[in-house]
């Protein structure tokens, strides 16, 4: 169990560039979800796979934000013409199992800073 | 749907106890916690379901009353590396979608 790796650790872009993270999970793991979050707030949900179908999506999200899981392994997350609004720590997890009992494995998130 | 946590933040000495709560309104199906070192990823602590079942790992424990929506971390006897922010997750489902996670609470334990 190698746990859950995101990449990169740090990104710094201007305001308007397009911006992508990857996350790798546990390998066994089927789902996979994006949260972020900002100074002194709890993660926020962005969007969750259970393998290669994206289940859910926040209707907080911005058209600028996708996200893909296209063997059911990896995800990455694109943030395209990136704002200020936008910087915070992006995080993945990862759990084994559908079932509400099925704990979260998180990353150690991919921080964007946008100038 | 954000769950509410109270206090925001302890300050304890060694040994001392600690209790975080987290409610919802909205009606639970589970509840995670989760603790938060800064610079670090948020660490699986416990979950707790649908049936207020109390969980115990060591010295750190967690209760759900379904009923009132609400959820409470007890932390006996803290050491030293129990200092970090708390997270309450919750979720309204048998399933495992989206978890709404509350503000934090930040537990400093000094020696």
């Amino acid at each position: 169990d190698t746990g859950v790796s995101q990449d990169p650790r740090h990104k710094i872009t201007k305001r308007g560039q397009n911006v992508t993270f990857r996350c790798d999970p546990i390998s066994e793991h089927n789902r996979l979800y994006w949260y972020r979050q900002t100074l002194g707030q709890g993660p926020e949900f962005l969007t969750y796979f259970q393998n290669e179908a994206q289940l859910e999506k926040s209707r907080l999200l911005s058209d600028r934000f996708s996200a893909e899981r296209p063997k059911g392994s990896f995800s990455t997350l694109e943030i395209q013409r990136t704002e200020q609004g936008d910087s915070a720590m992006y995080l993945c997890a990862s759990s084994l199992s559908a079932s509400a009992g099925s704990p979260l494995h998180f990353g150690n998130g991919t921080r964007l800073t946008v100038t | 749907q954000q769950p509410v946590q109270s206090p925001q933040a302890v300050i304890l000495r060694e040994g001392e106890d600690a209790v975080i709560n987290c409610s919802s309104s909205k009606a639970l199906y589970s509840v995670h916690w989760y603790r938060q070192k800064h610079g670090e990823a948020p660490v699986f602590l416990m979950i707790l379901l649908k049936g207020g079942e109390q969980k115990g790992h060591e010295k750190i424990s967690a209760s759900f009353n379904e009923k009132k929506q609400q959820s409470s971390l007890y932390l006996t006897a803290s050491q030293l590396s129990y200092s970090g922010t708390y997270f309450c997750g919750t979720g309204g489902g048998s399933t495992l979608g989206r978890l709404y996670f509350g503000r934090g609470t930040q537990l400093t334990v000094w020696p």
